[in-house]
C-alpha cells in the first residue's frame, strides 16, 4: 500500500497566524483527502483534494480558512489560515489506494494555537 | 447522510477477558474499514470488509461485516494490555470515509 509522509508533525503556532502541511505519497493514489480530530474526538472530513482544480469542501468548513492545493496525484498542502486557539486539533491526510488497501494515513499534524 | 454509530465509546477490561464492540452504519455500503489509534499516533489499518458476511482475524482481534443488518463488529479474545488503544470503524460510501465515534480501549492487568 502508499504509504504517506506528512510534515510538520507537531507546531505551537500564534493565533492570527497560519500553517501549511504537506503531505507526500510515494505512489499515485487516486484521491486525496484532509481530516481534523479535535481532542478527544473521532475525524472529520475537512475536503477533499482535486488535482489540478478547487477542493470540495464538506459541510461547516470553508477555502478561505483551509485552501488546499494538489498540485500533481502524489502531492497536496492544507494551510490552516488566521488560526485561533478552536483549531487547535491533529490535522491528518490521507489517500484512497483502491482495492484491498482502500485508505492510507499520514502521520497527522498536531497543531496547538496559543 | 450517512451516520455511522460506535458503541461503546469507552471499553475497561480485564486481561484474559472477551468482548464486542459495535459499529452501525445508516445507508448501504459494501466497504468498511477498522482502524486502531495509540495516543498521539495517526491510524493503524486493522481491517478492510469487502463484502456482505466477510470476516477476517487478526491474532486476538477478529472482524466482521453484515452489509443487510448495516453492522460491523470487531471482537475481541482474552484481551492483553498491548490492545488497549482506541478503536474506530469507518464506512465507505462512495470513495469518503465517514468515522464512527471511536472506541477507547483501556485493558487492565
Amino acid at each position: 500500500s502508499a504509504v504517506i509522509s506528512q510534515k510538520p508533525s507537531r507546531d505551537i503556532c500564534q493565533r492570527g497566524t497560519s500553517l501549511t502541511i504537506q503531505c507526500q505519497v510515494d505512489s499515485q493514489v487516486t484521491m486525496m483527502f484532509w481530516y481534523r480530530q479535535q481532542p478527544g474526538q473521532s475525524l472529520t472530513l475537512i475536503a477533499t483534494a482535486n488535482q489540478g482544480s478547487e477542493a470540495t469542501y464538506e459541510s461547516g468548513f470553508v477555502i478561505d480558512k483551509f485552501p488546499i492545493s494538489r498540485p500533481n496525484l502524489t502531492f497536496s498542502t492544507l494551510t490552516v489560515s488566521n488560526m485561533s486557539p478552536e483549531d487547535s486539533s491533529i490535522y491528518l491526510c490521507s489517500g484512497l489506494t483502491g482495492g484491498e488497501y482502500g485508505y492510507t494515513f499520514g502521520s497527522g499534524t498536531r497543531l496547538t494555537v496559543v | 447522510e450517512l451516520k455511522v454509530e460506535q458503541n461503546p465509546l469507552f471499553l475497561s477490561m480485564q486481561e484474559g477477558k472477551n468482548y464486542t464492540i459495535y459499529c452501525n452504519y445508516s445507508t448501504t455500503s459494501d466497504r468498511l474499514y477498522w482502524y486502531r489509534q495509540d495516543p498521539g499516533k495517526s491510524l493503524e489499518s486493522l481491517f478492510v470488509l469487502l463484502s456482505n458476511g466477510a470476516v477476517k482475524q487478526e491474532g486476538r482481534l477478529m472482524a466482521s461485516l453484515d452489509t443487510k443488518a448495516r453492522l460491523s463488529t470487531l471482537h475481541i479474545t482474552a484481551a492483553v494490555h498491548d490492545l488497549s488503544a482506541t478503536y474506530f470503524c469507518a464506512v465507505d460510501a462512495g470513495n469518503m470515509l465517514t468515522f464512527g465515534g471511536g472506541t477507547r480501549l483501556m485493558v487492565k492487568p
